[in-house]
């Protein structure tokens, strides 16, 4: 079956970076697109992002323009996102998920936790 | 960027009950519109996509409708497990925005 499973949970301090793993299994890596969604606490779903797993054609959200680098690794079937510059306002957790051409996605990763704090 | 409103921002309905969930978009986003139920501390869940295409395994009781620019969740009868966030999102333009959600609690 599809799975998608995360990276663990990190705290890094305001500036820092963090990076997220998302290894996927069950299907053709390259198939798929995979898309980013991240959920700061009790708020809404917010897409980040999205990176072809074919050619690794990325698209980013503009507010994280410059600060987001959404990359993967055919060999091990691995999404990987990175954002720099943290701020406390990018405490949230984090969510791969498969993504279809049509832009809708169907398996998630079961979400990371990034907390910035000093 | 395409503004999602979707309404109501929660709503109060009793396990049988018939409950309408609507998100409008700013601009013509033809059929690219999708809905996501998620339950406290998990991931969302695919439910309807293309506007109107039930997911796999999920129930016939979700139904999605479109009309222009009104995107329609209906659940035709609402069961315990129902109870959740729903959220809808569209996929035509960059970045593909979500609504804000609308949260069905149990009356």
């Amino acid at each position: 079956q599809v799975q998608m499973v995360q990276s663990g949970g990190e705290v890094k301090e305001p500036g820092a970076s963090v990076k997220v793993s998302c290894k996927t299994s069950g299907y053709k890596f390259i198939d798929y697109g995979i898309t980013w969604v991240r959920q700061a606490p009790g708020q809404g779903l917010e897409w980040m992002g999205w990176i072809s797993t074919y050619n690794g054609h990325t698209f980013y959200q503009d507010k994280l323009q410059g600060r987001l680098t959404l990359t993967k690794d055919t060999s091990t079937t691995t999404g990987y996102m990175e954002l720099r510059s943290l701020r406390s306002d990018d405490t949230a957790t984090y969510y791969c998920a498969r993504a279809y051409g049509e832009g809708h996605v169907d398996s998630w990763g079961q979400g990371t936790l990034v907390t910035v704090t000093s | 960027d395409v503004q999602m409103t979707q309404s109501p921002s929660s709503l109060s309905a009793s396990v049988g009950d018939r409950v309408t969930i609507t998100c409008r978009a700013s601009q013509s986003i033809r059929s690219s519109l999708h809905w996501y139920q998620q339950k406290p501390g998990a991931a969302p869940k695919l439910l309807i996509f293309g506007a109107s295409n039930l997911e796999t395994g999920v129930p016939s009781r979700f139904i999605g409708s479109a009309s222009g620019t009104e995107f329609t969740l209906v659940i035709s009868s609402l069961q315990p497990e129902d109870f959740a966030t729903y959220y809808c999102q569209q996929s035509d333009e960059i970045p593909y925005t979500f609504g804000q959600g609308t949260k069905v609690e149990i009356k």
